[in-house]
């Protein structure tokens, strides 16, 4: 079993949709939650981190579950430019050093 | 701006020939890091360096070299006992200190093929 496994999709939602990807992990010991997102053959650039209360920026709602080692993601009112991969990134710390491990990602294509 | 810088962007490789991609931040980030990613697939650690002059081994090291002679520069060597090394190799740097050693900044990615 993958460290952090991810539904790959791809989901192709109309815009205006809502859609939500969830990430789970099976380090309990995990540490950090982030989101991050990847254009196609371009690098990852950070989405949004994971707080334990959930939190929010804009259409982005991420929640962390430490009970059931899940996190979240869920995006309102698609817009195209949502078109991209979203890797759940969960980390841990080794004597100050981020580790952190990759989920494979989930696609999503926003459709006119 | 600060960010990373990534040299070259593609590169191609014969079979037996070592190559090596440059990774230079002004970020001022103590920890630098180099990720491989296959198609479909997420990032996998191959080194990371947390100060000048330190490097551990990450899960995929066999076949690759780094060094840490200055804080900015982190450079790979692909070498030829890496069994498949065509890839899209991305590095990145991050702070260190539980406030922000997870949050990573990632440079443009070297695509790696070899022919």
């Amino acid at each position: 079993r993958k460290e952090v496994e991810q539904d790959p999709g791809p989901f192709n939602v109309p815009e205006g949709a809502t859609v939500a990807f969830n990430c789970t992990y099976s380090n309990s010991a995990s540490q950090s939650f982030f989101w991050y997102r990847q254009d196609c053959r371009k690098e990852p650039k950070l989405l949004m981190s994971v707080y334990s209360s959930g939190n929010e920026d804009g259409r982005f709602t991420a929640q962390l579950n430490r009970a059931s080692q899940y996190i979240s993601l869920l995006i309102r009112d698609s817009k195209l430019s949502d078109s991209a991969t979203y890797l759940c990134v969960v980390g841990r710390f080794n004597t100050n050093a981020g580790k952190s491990t990759f989920g494979d990602g989930t696609t999503l294509t926003v459709k006119p | 701006d600060g960010g990373i810088t990534q040299s070259p962007k593609y590169l191609f490789r014969k079979e037996g020939q070592n190559v090596t991609l440059s990774c230079e931040q002004n970020l001022n980030h103590d920890a630098m890091y180099w990720y491989r990613q296959d198609p479909g697939q997420g990032l996998r650690l191959i080194y990371y360096s947390q100060i000048v002059n330190d490097f551990q081994k990450g899960d995929i090291a066999e076949g690759y070299s780094v060094s840490r002679e200055k804080k900015e520069s982190f450079p790979l060597t692909v070498t030829s006992a890496q069994k498949n090394p065509t890839a899209f190799y991305l590095c990145a740097s991050s702070i260190t200190g539980e406030a922000g050693a997870n949050v990573l900044t990632f440079g443009a990615g070297s695509r790696l093929t070899v022919l």
